[in-house]
């Protein structure tokens, strides 16, 4: 067990619509990243958060954005959903933003978009 | 542009043998390498992690080979286990505030029994 809780793990969303994942960090942690997960492939980075503020962003459109909490839990959000939106959304927690400082992944969120 | 090259795409060992993942980089300014292994339905895991100032690291049976000149980096399973069968991925990150790490595309391991 890493720690880092996310929800829901599984749903199906229509193409157009919205939707909100969620994700708690492991206690004291006070950075998350987001990563998509195609089927077959490497985790692609989306978004960071160090301190509730977004602190780099991967090659995802702007309907992707996110948010950070005062307790260093975090949302991904997902506007117009496409088809290729389809993939599983890794959370991932660290102490500090900076390479070296062990990242630990939930288990993720499985998005279908049909 | 793909900026961290995985090898093979699977893999498949006998019990007790020694898989080998090979990984090539092309960005020079990144600075920490780790592996990680994922089984079906869970996120990765970190395993084992490399800086370039160092040409080998081993953390159990598993042994990671650093080569800086040729920007390619290696993952080594000693005396593997069908438990050990996984896919596992290598990463590279920038150093610095702004830390993402850098995906290969996998590899699926099946050590048979």
């Amino acid at each position: 067990e890493t720690g880092v809780t996310q929800s829901p793990t599984h749903l199906i969303k229509t193409r157009g619509q919205q939707v909100t994942l969620r994700c708690s960090s492991q206690s004291g942690h006070n950075t998350v990243s987001w990563y998509q997960q195609a089927l077959g492939q490497g985790p692609q980075f989306i978004f960071q958060y160090y301190r509730e503020e977004e602190n780099g962003r991967g090659n995802f459109p702007p309907r992707f954005s996110g948010l950070q909490f005062p307790n260093y839990s975090s949302e991904l959000n997902v506007n117009a959903l496409e088809l290729d939106d389809s993939a599983l959304y890794l959370c991932a927690s660290s102490l500090g933003g900076t390479a070296g400082n062990t990242i630990y992944f939930g288990e993720g969120s499985w998005l279908t978009v049909v | 542009q793909q900026q961290v090259k995985q090898s093979p795409q699977s893999l498949i060992v006998q019990k007790g043998g020694i898989p080998i993942i090979n990984c090539a980089y092309e960005n020079t300014a990144f600075d920490y390498f780790p592996w990680y292994q994922q089984f079906p339905g869970k996120g990765p895991a970190l395993l084992i992690a490399i800086r370039p100032d160092v040409s080998e690291k081993k953390e159990g049976r598993f042994t990671i080979s650093f080569n800086k000149s040729a920007k390619q980096f290696s993952l080594h399973i000693m005396d593997s286990q069908p438990g050990d069968s996984a896919t596992y991925f290598c990463a590279a990150a920038l150093g610095g505030s702004n830390y993402k790490l850098t995906f290969g595309k996998g590899t699926l391991l099946t050590v048979n029994p």
